[in-house]
């Protein structure tokens, strides 16, 4: 089935590591974006790639990184410059959205839970 | 930056009652979105309006737009239990490349 899948959906880290959220598509959209979203709160846009070997910050890049190698992959690391990394981060694809015939809809992976311990 | 804000922030109804939420933006926009998510999932895309549209419905959903208010509602008739979650507006500004910035949120409780 087509979708997006992120990994792992939980995961704990110590103050001070690095870790890497992985989020892969195989609907063949060309745009993907990570986002944050905090207990009863929205999201938060933290980075967006639109094509591959490109990518743009967000309202909320710093302290993260991203990497956009493959169409089909957008991995996400949390750096230990992110103060506050505890959060429910979210994936998403698209296509771009402004071409004729699209609806530039974003689809969802299921989230994966950061806690830093 | 949140470009939109959701009222009421929560909103609890009785199963086959009418649930209106209602999405406030900042800048002029290409088109605007509504999501849905379930405690703890990813977002579904509900329903998209572009900004050359004044109203749009999908089965037991009606989304308006007011472009000079800047503003858009979100209807859900004889809403059902299932219906409980969250509800989001996406926009789309035109003075960007193609991301979507969401608002706050609207939680959604029907009661059985």
């Amino acid at each position: 089935d087509g979708g997006i899948t992120q990994s792992p959906k939980y995961l704990f880290r110590k103050e001070g590591q690095n870790v890497t959220l992985s989020c892969e598509q195989n609907l063949n959209h060309d745009a993907m974006y990570w986002y944050r979203q905090d207990p009863g709160q929205g999201l938060r846009l933290i980075y967006y790639s639109q094509i591959v070997n490109d990518f743009q910050k967000g309202d909320i890049a710093e302290g993260y990184s991203v990497s956009r190698e493959k169409k089909e992959s957008f991995p996400l690391t949390v750096t230990s410059a992110q103060k506050n990394p505890t959060a429910f981060y979210l994936c998403a694809s698209s296509s771009r959205g402004r071409r004729v015939g699209e609806t530039g809809e974003l689809f969802f992976g299921e989230g994966s839970r950061l806690t830093v311990l | 930056s949140q470009q939109g804000e959701e009222d009421p922030q929560a909103l609890s109804i009785q199963e086959g009652e009418n649930a209106t939420m209602n999405c406030s933006y900042k800048t002029s926009i290409n088109n605007l979105q509504w999501y849905r998510q379930n405690s703890g999932r990813g977002l579904v895309h509900l329903i998209l309006i572009r900004s050359n549209e004044r109203e749009k419905h999908s089965g037991r959903l009606r989304v308006t737009l007011d472009t000079s208010k800047k503003s858009s509602s979100l209807l859900i008739t004889a809403s059902r239990a299932a219906d409980t979650a969250s509800y989001f507006c996406a926009t789309d500004a035109t003075d960007s490349s193609y991301k979507l910035i969401f608002g706050s949120g609207t939680r959604l409780l029907v009661r059985p």
